[in-house]
């Protein structure tokens, strides 16, 4: 099946700093990834919408200066947590939709990133 | 504005049947899905309806009634490793909006 990395797994940074994660979709063009947010035992919070040559569409509540938003190929978007503050920290997850079935139109989640801000 | 409702937890014995519920309140439907995600780790695939009825695959199951705004996922022979959060998703304009997850855990 399609697969989507996503790097880092974790990080540590401190208070201030910025952190850019890159997801990838490794066998198939994504010309749409979905930015998630989770807080621990809650549901997944859909951030924005990226969209391949073109600018993020950002959920109401995300600021899109602080979650900044590139997706400047078909297999590669980020998100750069910029000035990250404490109550930033928060299991980030991307996701795509595959094409690999005209029915099921699957969508496929990386395996997150952990972000820590002390 | 959207809102879809699970029930929070809920526990079953190892080798039984579980029934997980969803009812959604959605402006458009293009899909139903459910999730399994394990502590820690990012949700996999486990079903898709868009239309009315039961998908079955495997040990896994899952309905929709889509006049009714209804789902459910049906495990058999339940195996400790289902031991999960179970997350239900509506699709509507390209989008998915995800429940708040069903913490399910088996007990021998």
């Amino acid at each position: 099946g399609a697969v989507v990395s996503q790097h880092p797994s974790r990080v540590i940074c401190k208070s201030g700093t910025s952190v850019k994660i890159e997801c990838r979709s490794l066998d198939f063009q994504a010309t749409t990834m979905f930015w998630y947010r989770q807080f621990p035992k809650k549901s997944l919070m859909l951030m924005a919408t990226s969209n391949e040559g073109s600018k993020a569409t950002y959920e109401q509540g995300v600021e899109k200066d602080k979650f900044l938003i590139n997706h400047a190929s078909l297999t590669l978007s980020t998100l750069t947590v910029t000035s990250a503050h404490p109550e930033d920290s928060s299991f980030y997850i991307c996701s795509a939709f595959s094409p690999d079935s005209l029915s099921t139109d699957t969508q496929y989640f990386g395996p997150g990133t952990r972000l820590t801000v002390l | 504005g959207q809102n879809i409702d699970q029930p929070t937890e809920m526990t079953a014995t190892e080798g039984a049947i579980v029934q997980i519920n969803c009812t959604y309140q959605t402006s458009g439907f293009n899909g139903l899905f459910w999730y399994q995600q394990h502590a820690g780790e990012a949700p996999t695939f486990l079903s898709y309806n868009v239309l009315d009825g039961l998908e079955e695959k495997g040990r896994f199951s899952s309905f929709l009634s889509r006049s009714k705004g209804y789902s459910y996922l049906l495990l058999k022979e339940l195996q400790m490793k289902d031991s999960a959060s179970y997350l239900c998703a509506v699709r509507t304009a390209g989008k998915s909006t995800f429940g708040d997850g069903t913490t399910l855990t088996v007990k021998p």
